[in-house]
């Protein structure tokens, strides 16, 4: 069955600080796509990354960057030098296609000035 | 392109009552879905569309109806309302060509709705 854990269901940092969100999946599939999405305080849902099962390079998006490794099954999510601004609920998503999410739990970071 | 919109923005009902959370998209996506969207549980799928006249059931379907007639809309029904379906609604569509990989699923802003 698929499934997606995010282990930290609140994390707080201080302004500039790195701060790293986790992300474990299963699936019984070898093609797949996983997904990031960021939740702000006004609710919308805004799609920040999608990664292919077949392409495990790592990629950086300004102060953005994701960590996919197969072999551990995990999609880990950075912010580096966060802001204020990237107060939010984070989900981690997981699709097989078809147009259907399986979601984690979401973490929600606080970063305080 | 105005995206993924979604009415209403809130709603108040009583129990037992009925309603249809509308939801269109003007992408010409394929694939569109219901999600709700309840604390600490994330996001589940209700139900989800591949094309018009096609529809399919998700995690969580049971209380709510869809049907999609065109490309466009994708409407979902509360036939009874009940407490348990307090929740926030979000529709979404992605886009299905020849590469499955270009999937992507965007949202539309959501319903509040508030079941009394």
């Amino acid at each position: 069955a698929q499934k997606v854990t995010q282990a930290q269901t609140e994390i707080s940092v201080v302004e500039k600080e790195d701060v790293t969100l986790d992300c474990v999946y299963e699936t019984r599939d070898t093609t797949y796509y996983l997904f990031w999405y960021k939740q702000p305080p006004s609710g919308e849902l805004v799609f920040l990354i999608r990664r292919n099962s077949f392409d495990e390079q790592n990629e950086i998006s300004g102060r953005y960057s994701w960590n996919f490794q197969k072999s551990t099954s995990s999609f880990n999510f950075t912010i580096t030098a966060s802001q204020v601004v990237d107060s939010a609920v984070y989900f981690c998503a997981l699709s097989e296609g078809g147009g259907k999410l399986i979601f984690g739990q979401g973490t929600e970071l606080s970063v305080k000035p | 392109n105005a995206g993924v919109t979604q009415t209403p923005k809130f709603q108040v009902l009583k129990t037992g009552q009925s309603m249809t959370l509308q939801c269109a998209q003007d992408m010409n996506h394929e694939y569109m879905s219901w999600y709700r969207q309840d604390p600490g549980m994330g996001l589940r799928l209700i139900h989800y569309s591949v094309g018009a006249g096609i529809t399919d059931q998700g995690e969580v379907p049971n209380g709510y109806n869809v049907s999609r007639s065109t490309t466009e809309d994708f409407p979902l029904r509360l036939l009874s309302a009940a407490p348990s379906q307090t929740s926030v609604y979000f529709c979404a569509s992605s886009y299905s060509p020849a590469q499955p990989s270009q999937e992507t699923q965007y949202f539309g802003p959501g319903t509040r709705l508030l079941v009394l």
